[in-house]
């Protein structure tokens, strides 16, 4: 099983201001096809998931540009440009290489 | 629009058996690989099952392999999971989710919709 391990696990942030996290898998998640399989996801307080990123750096339809994915192999990072009040709640990565789908344990972004 | 509807969540004793469906609209579900996601009481998420387009291949996580069953019935727009004998740490919110396709890339494009979770509670 790939182990997915993010940091950091809390992040408070200041709207306006840039933030980051970071998601490290236990082995490469990049494709024979060029593509690294790696998708972020936010989780808003009492809602469903939803896609941020896919194929580690592809937002996915109406996120808006201030979110951005990067990175290949093992090492991953989300970057949000400027925060807004509304990008509160807990961010997760997960591998969708192979074997069973493994999610990170999180990080919860909150305003200071 | 796409909606994914779970339900047939509940109260159910250790050790026996419960159904969760998700009834899915708005798309080609017979085009789509199928997921169950499920979430804990206050925890992270946690990757459940998938299923291919077809029912052809199915994966599960390590914790629920050989007690819970992914299905689906195409003509019916349908998913399923079967969860057989129970545990109190199966308690959680369980969620469908469709498996997205880039046709640009031609390849996954992510878990791209989500229904909003039926509760499990494992409990005497």
């Amino acid at each position: 099983e790939i182990v997915m391990t993010q940091s950091p696990l809390s992040l408070p942030v200041t709207p306006g201001e840039p933030a980051s996290i970071s998601c490290t898998s236990s082995q490469s998640l990049l494709h024979s096809n060029g593509y690294n399989y790696l998708e972020w996801y936010l989780q808003k307080p009492g809602q469903a998931p939803q896609l941020l990123i896919y194929l580690g750096s592809y937002r996915a339809s109406g996120v808006p540009d201030r979110f951005s994915g990067s990175g290949s192999g093992a090492d991953f990072t989300l970057k949000i440009s400027r925060v807004e009040a509304e990008d509160v709640g807990v961010y997760y990565c997960k591998q969708a290489l192979e074997g069973p789908r493994t999610f990170g344990q999180g990080t919860k972004v909150e305003i200071k | 629009q796409v909606q994914l509807v779970e339900s047939g969540g509940g109260v159910v004793q250790p050790g026996r058996s419960l159904r969760l469906s998700c009834a899915a609209s708005g798309f080609t579900f017979s085009s789509y690989g199928m997921h169950w996601v499920r979430q804990a009481p206050g925890k992270g998420l946690e990757w459940v099952a998938n299923i291919w387009f077809d029912g052809s291949n199915k994966y599960y996580g390590d914790s629920v392999r050989g007690r819970f069953t992914i299905s689906r019935d195409n003509s019916k727009n349908m998913l399923y999971l079967q969860m057989n004998t129970v545990r109190a740490e199966d308690t959680a919110v369980y969620f469908c989710a469709r498996d997205g396709w880039s046709s640009v890339l031609a390849a996954a494009a992510g878990l791209d919709y989500w229904g909003q979770g039926t509760l499990v509670t494992v409990s005497s």
